[in-house]
């Protein structure tokens, strides 16, 4: 069953706007981990954050992780039109080693 | 350096006839995941090897479909007398180590196939 659900399904933006999509997920997780898929391609890595963490910084990116309300957000600012993709969220069950991903949000950044 | 590869890219075949789809992970990756993305969806998994041990074949929707990884290395996803909801872009993904999916996954640029 699909553990974390992103949150908008679609995005549209104006290049050097921020974006800001949501995670949310159902059981107790030691990390969450944010991908990006551009089209037609296979999945990148972004971030992990772990559950004692709150936030955590990667360039323009910024995820923030609430364990106490099972959320997430990945903010981008200053986007790009290179940054139009989806973005997924991923969570491994305790104890366990699949990740489990959302349906994603699609990111469009209009020049 | 080289990252994770999949063949063919595409692939059409029609109804009934099997196919096979490889994937070679990272050199030195233990773990390797097989997930399959239909149109606008998210990641479903299919099966997940590690090391020696067996592997969990626990998301694999039907009989049809099977997989196996020679030497610790190369895999195949085998779906036999496809129908059409196997449509689907199949990935690939492995990692250095599984353990607690704390490892981020590499993935391949899919499969794409399409069956008529």
């Amino acid at each position: 069953s699909q553990q974390g659900e992103e949150d908008p399904q679609a995005l549209s933006i104006q290049e050097g706007e921020n974006a800001t999509m949501n995670c949310s997920y159902k059981t107790s997780i030691n990390n969450l981990q944010w991908y990006r898929q551009n089209s037609g391609r296979g999945l990148v890595h972004l971030i992990l954050i772990r559950s004692n963490e709150r936030e955590k910084h990667s360039g323009r990116l910024r995820v923030t992780l609430d364990t106490s309300k099972k959320s997430s957000s990945l903010l981008i600012t200053a986007s790009r039109a290179a940054d139009t993709a989806s973005y997924f969220c991923a969570t491994p069950r305790s104890n366990d080693y699949k990740l489990s991903f959302g349906a994603g949000t699609t990111v469009t950044v209009r020049a | 350096g080289a990252g994770v590869s999949q063949s063919p890219s595409n692939k059409v075949t029609e109804k009934g006839k099997d196919v096979e789809l490889r994937c070679d992970p990272i050199s030195g990756h233990t773990a390797l995941y097989w997930y399959r993305q239909s149109l606008g969806q998210g990641l479903e998994f299919l099966i997940y090897f590690q090391g020696n041990s067996a592997p969990d074949k626990s998301g694999l929707p039907s009989d049809r479909f099977s997989a196996e990884r020679t030497g610790g290395s190369v895999s195949t996803l085998t779906i036999q007398r496809t129908q059409q909801e196997d449509s689907a872009v199949y990935l690939c993904a492995s990692s250095p180590t599984a353990t607690g999916g704390s490892s981020p996954l590499h993935f391949g640029n899919g499969t794409r196939l399409t069956v008529t």
